[in-house]
């Protein structure tokens, strides 16, 4: 259970364009979900929280109008990164919030790798 | 908020022996701490998480304790086989909250 899946898994892109990455949980419903962004050896670095039904909340120093964050439903959310730059570049993953038990965990998506040229 | 920091960055153990990571976290309110395993091109996976009622849990070859007078946690992996080694990330978090707060990993590797 508590399956998370990501579209594409890999997409490469020209300067300029917008590129759409969808996060779904396959047996789960998830009223929240995060999405993440991760350089070669470096930890997760939140980007921001997608809430179902209302406007995502940023983290400090993420610009909302490049990165457009949509909760349209319980089982998905979609960020799109738009007029994407070669510095856009990087591990894209996403979570979504499940109950494990008695407690509330996230379960990562397998991530989306972003080139931009 | 939240500063969870981990220790080593990189760990080599051969094959057989124990590995152990250790992260610290600043805020006492935190109670859950999860940890998640990443192998290279893959999304963060769930290997094992405690909440702060208890100090210690245990799961066939991993466990993890937790010392909250200390504010420190570690995962504890026996018996290492050459599929642990990956990226090991803990995290702090409040049971009723959203929010995670992860470690700086580490990359294990386990020599055959």
């Amino acid at each position: 259970g508590a399956v998370v899946s990501q579209h594409p898994s890999r997409v490469i892109c020209k300067s300029g364009t917008s590129v759409k990455i969808e996060c779904r949980s396959l047996d789960f419903q998830a009223t929240t979900m995060f999405w993440y962004r991760q350089f070669p050896k470096q930890s997760l670095m939140l980007m921001a929280t997608s809430n179902e039904g209302s406007k995502a909340t940023y983290e400090q120093g993420v610009e909302k109008d490049k990165f457009l964050i949509n909760h349209a439903s319980l089982t998905l959310s979609t960020l799109t990164v738009t007029s994407a730059h070669p510095e856009d570049s990087s591990f894209y993953i996403c979570s979504a919030h499940n109950k494990r038990g008695r407690v509330e965990t996230q379960y990562f998506g397998p991530g989306t790798r972003l080139l931009v040229l | 908020g939240e500063n969870v920091e981990q220790h080593p960055s990189t760990l080599s153990v051969q094959e057989g022996d124990s590995a152990v990571i250790k992260c610290t976290y600043s805020d006492s309110a935190s109670n859950y701490f999860p940890w998640y395993k990443q192998e290279l091109g893959k999304g963060p996976q769930l290997i094992i998480d405690i909440r702060s009622n208890v100090g210690e849990k245990k799961d066939q070859r991993i466990a993890v304790t937790l010392n909250k007078t200390a504010k420190h946690f570690s995962l504890h992996i026996t018996e290492t086989q050459p599929e642990d080694s990956a990226v090991y990330f803990c995290a702090a978090s409040k049971v009723t909250g959203n929010q995670f707060y992860f470690g700086t990993g580490t990359s294990l590797t386990v020599i055959p």
